[in-house]
């Protein structure tokens, strides 16, 4: 069974900590991306890979960076955690080629900053 | 700008009734179309896509949705409602090339018995 695993499923950080999500998949897949959901936003792109140690801003790049070292991982970083970024974390992976556009999710990591 | 919208954030149908859910994308270039379902505390799952092939694309589950170029429009049907479709369903978008998708806000629907 394909599968995008996320490290943790929910995590409570105070305000200044350095947060990381990690995000594994199995499926071989070039590109890996890194969504926010927040109710009532849908879901907003923080940043892209479309390969290893590649890295493009997305939507909303601000805070967050991201680090690519090995084709199957994909990791957010939150440098100084802050309440706002207090959301659920989805990331997911596409093929290139003509199932491209066709995202695998993980089951998300849910964030709270106090 | 390109942008999707969806139209309602809520919609509650009776078992058994139609489903449909509305969205609508604004392009100046054909774009790629995607509907994901949520189930509760999972992440996304395709649902189905429209890359160009045919306008009325079948889904999973009994899921459908018909692009209408001229209204810009990219709804979901199903014809009747069961209790395991509630869940929340995003529209999405992809121009140019399908890898970087723009989402809707979401429309999370309910089914009463």
């Amino acid at each position: 069974d394909v599968k995008v695993t996320q490290s943790s499923r929910y995590l409570v950080k105070r305000t200044g900590e350095k947060v990381f999500l990690e995000c594994v998949q199995d499926m071989d897949h070039e590109n890996m991306f890194w969504y926010r959901q927040d109710p009532g936003l849908g879901l907003r792109l923080i940043y892209f890979s479309y390969d290893v140690k590649m890295k493009e801003k997305g939507d909303i790049p601000e805070g967050y960076s991201v680090s690519r070292e090995k084709k199957e991982r994909f990791s957010l970083i939150l440098e100084s955690a802050s309440t706002n970024q207090t959301s659920m974390y989805l990331c997911a992976s596409s093929s290139s080629g003509e199932n491209t556009g066709e995202l695998f999710f993980g089951e998300g990591s849910r964030l709270t900053v106090l | 700008a390109q942008s999707v919208t969806q139209l309602g954030s809520h919609v509650s149908v009776s078992e058994g009734a139609l489903v449909l859910l509305r969205c609508n994308y604004s392009s100046s270039v054909p774009p790629y179309l995607f509907w994901y379902v949520q189930y509760p505390n999972q992440g996304l799952q395709l649902l189905l896509k429209y890359t160009s092939a045919a306008t009325l694309v079948k889904g999973i589950n009994g899921f459908e949705a018909e692009f209408k170029k001229s209204e810009t429009s990219f709804h979901l049907t199903k014809p009747s409602a069961h209790m395991s479709d509630a869940a929340e369903y995003f529209c999405a978008v992809a121009f140019l090339t399908a890898d970087k998708l723009i989402f809707g806000t979401g429309t999370r629907l309910q089914v009463f018995p």
